[in-house]
């Protein structure tokens, strides 16, 4: 079964450190791009971040450039996101999804995101 | 930064009936760089449509997308008791930028 878990997440003091990750299981990691998409509560849907399948093109929306910072790891079929200085907008629940496939030098986007983890809620305040 | 903008906010319909989404780019995207979700409460989204009109594996064909440019579309033909969700149009620019969704709620 195709399945992507995140942990991670938990409650945490503005200025404060957080690293998620995401396990994936039931397709070749190492051969698909990801991202990282949040929720704050009640509101809409945001794209944070996103990596290519060998880790050597990684993009941020504004609202986190500089502050977080995207990583995978193919060997242990992970996605990480190391998150600094957080602030109460940060608050969310964060989920990675599967972005497109990509073998032998080649990509072959579908330009949707078809594998979601259930996500991992992270709340930022005192 | 391309920002999309869903209309309408609500939408109140009986199953059974004709569901029209709307989804409006403030400039041109490539038709294949855009895509729907569907998300229940408590639920990760779950892709319906990429590039502007090809379902996703598993997706009902009640489900059709449709557009270009900068105004695309996406019609449930009939609504069933379990498409009763938020919707969001993405698009695959320099930012993978999301709507800010449209419900669609049992009138």
């Amino acid at each position: 079964e195709v399945q992507l878990v995140e942990s991670g997440g938990g409650l945490v003091q503005p200025g404060g450190s957080l690293r998620l990750s995401c396990a994936a299981s039931g397709f070749t990691f190492s051969s698909y791009e990801m991202n990282w998409v949040r929720q704050a509560p009640g509101k809409g849907l945001e794209w944070v971040s996103y990596i290519s399948s060998s880790g050597s093109t990684i993009y941020y929306a504004d609202s986190v450039k500089g502050r977080f910072t995207i990583s995978r790891d193919n060997a242990k079929n992970s996605l990480y996101l190391q998150m600094n200085s957080l602030r109460a907008e940060d608050t969310a629940v964060y989920y990675c999804a599967r972005d497109s496939y990509c073998s032998g030098g080649s990509c072959y986007p579908i330009y949707g995101m078809d594998v979601w983890g259930q996500g991992t809620t992270v709340t930022v305040s005192s | 930064e391309i920002v999309l903008t869903q209309s309408p906010g609500t939408l109140s319909l009986s199953p059974g009936e004709r569901a029209t989404l709307s989804c409006r780019a403030s400039q041109s995207v490539s038709s294949s760089y855009l895509a729907w979700y569907q998300q229940k409460p408590g639920q990760a989204p779950r892709l319906l449509i990429y590039g502007a009109s090809s379902r996703a594996t598993g997706i009902p064909d009640r489900f059709s997308g449709s557009g270009s440019g900068t105004d695309f579309t996406l019609t449930i033909s009939r609504l069933e008791p379990e498409d009763f969700a938020v919707y969001y149009c993405q698009q695959y620019g320099s930012s993978k930028t999301f709507g800010q969704g449209t419900k669609v709620e049992i009138k």
